[in-house]
């Protein structure tokens, strides 16, 4: 069965500094992969997904991922963060055919000014 | 512009209440999911459906029940409200078919609090 597994529980960044959010998942079969964002109190949002082609795939808030077949890794970075992306982060995977999103357990971003 | 909607947004409730939490979306979605989500902690899923008269009970046990008469709607039911439902619970569906790849919709969640 297909599962994932985010490095880190926490990561507390500087504002305007780079951040990296790490992501892994087990399958080695064809994937789809998404990242979500959840703030304070709401749902989750799509940050971005990788479905097919270019393996750099960039999203909203100025937030990118790269799709590392080789390495089974999809990993969300951002040059310069903001206040304003303290959240949590998840990231997702379902395999072609199977269509079940499988989460993994969250990472949580804090930015400190 | 949210396409599915979760309502109560906030609830908080003595024990032993009976509860429903309702979830709507206007995208035509086939699959609908019920996600439970303590405080800074990871989902897990608790019941989904992949068309009207299906259910099916999720990774998480969960005393609660849904039902899905209708498409669009999704209702999710506690008979009995206890301290340990307090959570939020998080209200999904997608799309199936040709262009069913797994994403998710969410509705903005449903925080309950039993008292």
């Amino acid at each position: 069965a297909q599962s994932v597994t985010q490095l880190d529980s926490q990561v507390p960044v500087f504002e305007e500094a780079p951040v990296e959010l790490r992501c892994n998942y087990s399958s080695s079969v064809s994937v789809y992969l998404f990242w979500y964002v959840q703030y304070p109190n709401q749902g989750l949002q799509l940050l971005l997904k990788y479905l097919s082609g270019s393996t750099l795939v960039k999203g909203i808030n100025g937030f990118e991922a790269e799709f590392n077949k080789s390495q089974t890794s999809f990993h969300l970075r951002k040059p310069s963060v903001h206040i304003s992306d303290t959240a949590e982060y998840f990231c997702a995977v379902s395999d072609h055919g199977a269509q079940k999103l499988v989460f993994g357990q969250g990472t949580r971003l804090t930015i400190n000014p | 512009e949210a396409d599915i909607y979760q309502t109560p947004r906030y609830l908080v409730i003595g024990t032993g209440k009976k509860i429903t939490l309702e979830c709507s979306q206007t995208m035509g979605h086939d699959k609908m999911y019920w996600y439970q989500q303590d405080p800074g902690m990871e989902l897990h899923l608790i019941h989904y459906s992949y068309g009207v008269n299906s259910t099916e009970k999720g990774d998480l046990s969960s005393e609660s029940t849904v039902s899905r008469i209708r498409t669009e709607h999704f209702p999710l039911t506690l008979e009995s409200a206890r301290p340990s439902h307090t959570s939020q619970y998080l209200c999904a569906s997608s799309d199936s078919g040709v262009g069913d790849t797994g994403e998710l919709f969410f509705g903005e969640g449903s925080r309950l609090t039993v008292l």
